[in-house]
This record gives structure tokens, sequence and C-alpha cells, in this order.
């Protein structure tokens, strides 16, 4: 059965101290994966998308990496407006469209 | 771009009601999304359209639950009759091609 596992579900960082969420998946065959942010009460936003093993990519202080079995989103010197929910997804090879299957998050808190 | 449009935000029914959400994707995307997220289960796929169509729709819990997309610029999904255990956040996506989705703000649905 195809399965998106993160780790730890709940994460509190002091302002500076950096870290990084885990998101491991057991899918058949792998087309892309996503990291999404969601903030309380708003929809998941998109972060970046990783297709191949040893892929990286960077936005401001997160860097997200994949290999063949996780993927991982390192926080840089995190701030308190980094606080949110982190989402990774999988997007598999053999399912038409472009359906997501969501890992139930890491809740990051980043204190002053 | 104003981005993927959900109606009502919030929307607070008795039990045996029915219910409609509704959703405006962006211009432009093929794809569209049904998601329910909740503490317990996190974000689970409801259903998904491809150019109107529906693709997918493993994920609509029982009968009681129903989507449309009649045109690209617009979807409906309605539960009928509403149950308590129906309470949760809906959320539309769409996206265009394989490229990662973008999330409506939600529906919050109370079934009392």
């Amino acid at each position: 059965e195809d399965q998106v596992t993160q780790s730890p579900e709940a994460l509190r960082l002091q302002e500076g101290e950096s870290s990084s969420l885990n998101c491991s998946y057991t899918v058949s065959g792998l087309r892309g994966l996503f990291w999404y942010r969601q903030d309380p009460g708003k929809g998941p936003e998109f972060l970046f998308t990783l297709y191949s093993a040893g892929e990286e990519k960077e936005k401001e202080r997160l860097k997200a990496t994949l290999t063949k079995k996780e993927s991982f989103l390192h926080i840089t010197a995190p701030k308190p407006e980094d606080s949110a929910t982190y989402l990774c997804a999988v997007q598999l090879a053999e399912t038409s469209g472009s359906r997501l299957t969501f890992g139930e998050g890491t809740q990051l808190t980043v204190n002053p | 771009d104003a981005g993927v449009i959900q109606s009502p935000r919030h929307e607070v029914t008795e039990m045996g009601q029915e219910v409609t959400l509704r959703c405006k994707p962006i211009s432009g995307h093929n794809s569209l999304f049904w998601y329910r997220q909740t503490m317990m289960r996190g974000l689970e796929l409801l259903i998904y359209f491809n150019n109107n169509v529906p693709i997918d729709d493993s994920g609509m819990p029982e009968d009681r639950f129903s989507a449309k997309m009649p045109n690209a610029s617009f979807s409906t999904l309605k539960i009928q009759p509403s149950e308590p255990r129906d309470s949760a956040v809906y959320f539309c996506a769409s996206s265009h091609s394989d490229r990662g989705y973008t999330f409506g703000s939600g529906t919050r649905l109370t079934v009392v």
C-alpha cells in the first residue's frame, strides 16, 4: 500500500535554531514529491516540487531534498513567521491527472 | 489572478439538511480537486476532475456526497443529507497539467 509518513508530528524551535522535517514514502512509482505550507484557517500554499533523487530546491530559509525513500525540508535560522504546518505529498507515476496523496503534516512552532 | 475561490467560507447547518459548496478554479487550469481536512484523517482526496470530467471519485465517502463540474470555471460539492460526521474543512484546488496545486481558502462546514 502506498504510504506517506511525516515526522515529527510537531516541532518547537527557538528562533535561529536550524532543523529538518522528514517525509518518508513507500510508493510503487514516484512521479513527484511536493511540499506545502499551511497556516491556520488557510489552504495549503505550494512551496516546492522534486522529481528525482538528488534534486534540491531552495526558497529563502527553506531547502528541500529528495532521495529514493524520503525527502527532507531543512529550515535554516528559522524565524517566528516560519511557524506553520508543513505538508508533503506524492504524485504517483501510474495515476492519471495530477492527483496528490498527502502526509499528515509537521506542525512547526518557532519561538522568538 | 484571484486564485481559487470557494464559497461559502463558513457553513453551519442542521443534520439532514442539504449543503452545497462552490468552487471557481483558476482560469486555464484543467484539473480540479475536492479535499476534506480533519484533525483525525488529515487531507483526504474526495474526487477530482480533468477537463471537467470526473476521473476518480473513490474518495467520496458515501452516496450522500456528489460533485459536478458543468464547465471549466465552476464546480460544486453537495452533501444530502448532511450528518455531524461530515463536519470538516473542505478544500478545492486546481492545477495545470502536472504542476503543483493551488488551493482555495476552504469552507469550514459544521453540521449540528
